[in-house]
Formats: C-alpha cells, sequence, structure tokens
C-alpha cells in the first residue's frame, strides 16, 4: 500500500534554513510527481510546488521561488523540501502528496520562534 | 493565478439534510477540480477528482459536478462522520490553487 512518512515536527530559529522529508514505500518512486503543500493554522491550503523525482524536474508556485527548494533521493525513495530564510510567515504544517493527490503524508510542523 | 472562490465559509446542518458547498473558478479549468475534505489534525482525503469522479472508498453519499465555472460538493445525506473542512482544488494551471475552505458542522 502506498505510504508517505514526513519528518517529525521542528522548532527553529529566524533566519535558519530546515529540511523535511517524506519517504515513499509502496511505489515506484521515481514515476510519480510528489507535491508540497502549506497549512497555516487556522488557514486554507496553499501549493508550494511538485518535483518528478525520476529525473529531477521541478515546479515551483512563484510565490516560494527562494523561499523552498525540493530535492529527492531516488536511493531512499525519499523526497526533501529545504525551506530557508524562515520567519514567523513559514511557521505552518507542511505536507507532502503524490502525482494527483490521492495519498498524503501526515503532515510535519514546523514552527519558527526565538 | 486561477482564483477558487469557495462558498460558503462555514455551515451548520442537521443530520440527514442535503448539503452543498461550491467552489467558482475564475478562468476555464475544465474538470481538473479535486475536493479534499480534512479532519482535525489529519491530513487532507481526496473524495472527488476531475469533478466528478468519487475517489476510491468514498461514500456514495457524496457527489461532484459541474455547472459553468461552479463546481460543486454534494452530500445527500449528512452523517456526524462528515464534520470536516472541506477544500477545493484546481490543477489546470501553476500554480494550483484552492479554495478558501468549508468548515462544516452539525447544527
Amino acid at each position: 500500500q502506498v505510504q508517505l512518512q514526513q519528518s517529525g515536527a521542528e522548532l527553529v530559529k529566524p533566519g535558519s534554513s530546515v529540511k523535511i522529508s517524506c519517504k515513499a514505500s509502496g511505489y515506484t518512486f521515481t514515476s510519480y510527481d510528489m507535491h508540497w503543500i502549506k497549512q497555516q493554522p487556522g488557514n486554507g491550503l496553499e501549493w508550494i510546488g511538485w518535483i518528478y523525482p525520476g529525473n529531477g524536474n521541478t515546479k515551483y508556485n512563484q510565490k516560494f521561488n527562494g523561499k523552498a527548494t525540493l530535492t529527492a533521493d531516488k536511493s531512499s525513495s525519499t523526497a526533501y523540501m529545504q525551506l530557508s530564510s524562515l520567519t514567523s510567515e513559514d511557521s505552518a504544517v507542511y505536507f507532502c502528496a503524490r502525482e494527483r493527490f490521492a495519498y498524503w503524508g501526515q503532515g510535519t510542523l514546523v514552527t519558527v520562534s526565538s | 493565478d486561477i482564483q477558487m472562490t469557495q462558498s460558503p465559509s462555514s455551515l451548520s446542518a442537521s443530520l440527514g439534510d442535503r448539503v452543498t458547498i461550491t467552489c467558482r473558478a475564475s478562468q476555464d479549468i475544465g474538470n481538473y477540480l479535486t475536493w479534499f475534505q480534512q479532519k482535525p489534525g489529519k491530513s487532507p482525503r481526496r473524495m472527488i477528482y476531475g469533478a466528478t469522479n468519487l475517489a476510491a472508498g468514498v461514500p456514495s453519499r457524496f457527489s461532484g459536478s459541474r455547472s459553468g465555472s461552479d463546481y460543486s460538493l454534494t452530500i445527500s445525506s449528512l452523517e456526524s462522520e462528515d464534520v470536516a473542512d472541506y477544500h477545493c482544488l484546481q490543477s489546470i494551471q501553476y500554480p494550483h490553487t484552492f479554495g478558501s475552505g468549508t468548515k462544516l458542522e452539525i447544527k
């Protein structure tokens, strides 16, 4: 069965970076896009971008250019998202979701606080 | 960017009621519309894809429809387990954009 297992909650300082992971299992990792989505407390969902692990191609929401960097490691079937220059506006739950959004990770809470 | 205007933002209905949530697209999105259910502290669950297709394992009381640029999610007979937030998503154009969400509660 398809599973997406995300890394645990992060408490990080303003101005720093964080890298969260999404480990895929139950399917051929290199054959499907992996999307990333942001959800701030009490807010709706925001699409960040996707990566195609087969060749590393990416597509970003321009709003997250320079903020989010998507990578994938084929050897471990893991997708990563690095968030840089963190501010309080980056405090949110971040989800990974497989192509067509049928499968989602459990979410990773990132809290930016000094 | 394509704007997805979702309404209502919140909805209170009685058990057994017919409930409809709507998203209006600011541009043509064809049938590239997905509906999600999200319960507190959980990940979104895909309910409807391609505007009208029921996702696997979703109860048949859920349905999706389209009228022009208006897309609707309907629950034919509300059950207690349907209490959740509902979101729509357009995926025809980048960036993909979500509606602002609807909070569904039991009256």
